[in-house]
């Protein structure tokens, strides 16, 4: 079963614009992780943050957490074609072990 | 350096049939997880193995089974394969010195006619 549900499902913007991606889980954490996935192949990991961490940046990503909701987002700035990805949160409830995804967002950037 | 390599990319076979897929971990990774991924789904964690001993498995039946060798390397097996195990399978790999970030292999898409 899949602990996080993403919001939303899928998501068309503009070159240049910002991405919302919304993820929502179900039990206590040790951190939550973002992964990307182009065209079915490899997950590519983003970002990480952890569960007594709030905010986090990384080059045009931003992601906040806020665990008394079980909640978390990213934000990829400004963003370009290249960016057309499906985007997936994954919870690590044991540090390091088992990682559970949600079902992804699956953006489309236009160019 | 080279990433987590699997083998073969894609495979087709019948219900009721074996299949066998393998993994390579990073160089200097001796933990090695799979995950199955249907489509339009995310990944589902299947098992994680570190220096050859099992140490989680998910919620799959007796029909999926998994080895790690003394190279680190790793196979999955699948025994009486059904419809509904064509999916891409996905092989991971950490360091233990980051044990947080786990490496992603490209996957083996395996067809189940």
């Amino acid at each position: 079963s899949q602990q996080g549900e993403e919001d939303p499902q899928a998501l068309s913007i503009q070159e240049g614009e910002n991405a919302t991606m919304n993820c929502s889980y179900k039990t206590s954490i040790n951190n939550l992780q973002w992964y990307r996935q182009n065209s079915g192949r490899g997950l590519v990991h983003l970002i990480l943050i952890r569960s007594n961490e709030r905010e986090k940046h990384s080059g045009r990503l931003r992601v906040t957490l806020d665990t008394s909701k079980k909640s978390s987002s990213l934000l990829i700035t400004a963003s370009r074609a290249a960016d057309t990805a499906s985007y997936f949160c994954a919870t690590d409830a044991f540090a390091g072990n088992m990682l559970t995804f949600g079902g992804g967002t699956r953006l489309m950037v236009k160019p | 350096d080279a990433g987590v390599t699997q083998s073969p990319t894609h495979l087709i076979k019948t219900r009721g049939q074996h299949v066998t897929l393998r993994c390579s971990p990073i160089s200097g990774h001796k933990s090695v997880s799979w995950y199955q991924q249907v489509l339009g789904q995310g990944p589902q964690f299947i098992f994680q193995y570190y220096e050859k001993e099992e140490r989680g498995r998910g919620n799959f039946p007796d029909r999926f089974s998994a080895r790690q060798f003394p190279n680190y390397s790793s196979e999955l097996n699948v025994n009486a394969l059904l419809l509904g195990d064509s999916a891409l399978y996905l092989c991971a790999s950490k360091d233990t010195g980051n044990p947080y970030e786990q490496y992603f292999g490209p996957g083996t898409r395996l067809t189940v006619t």
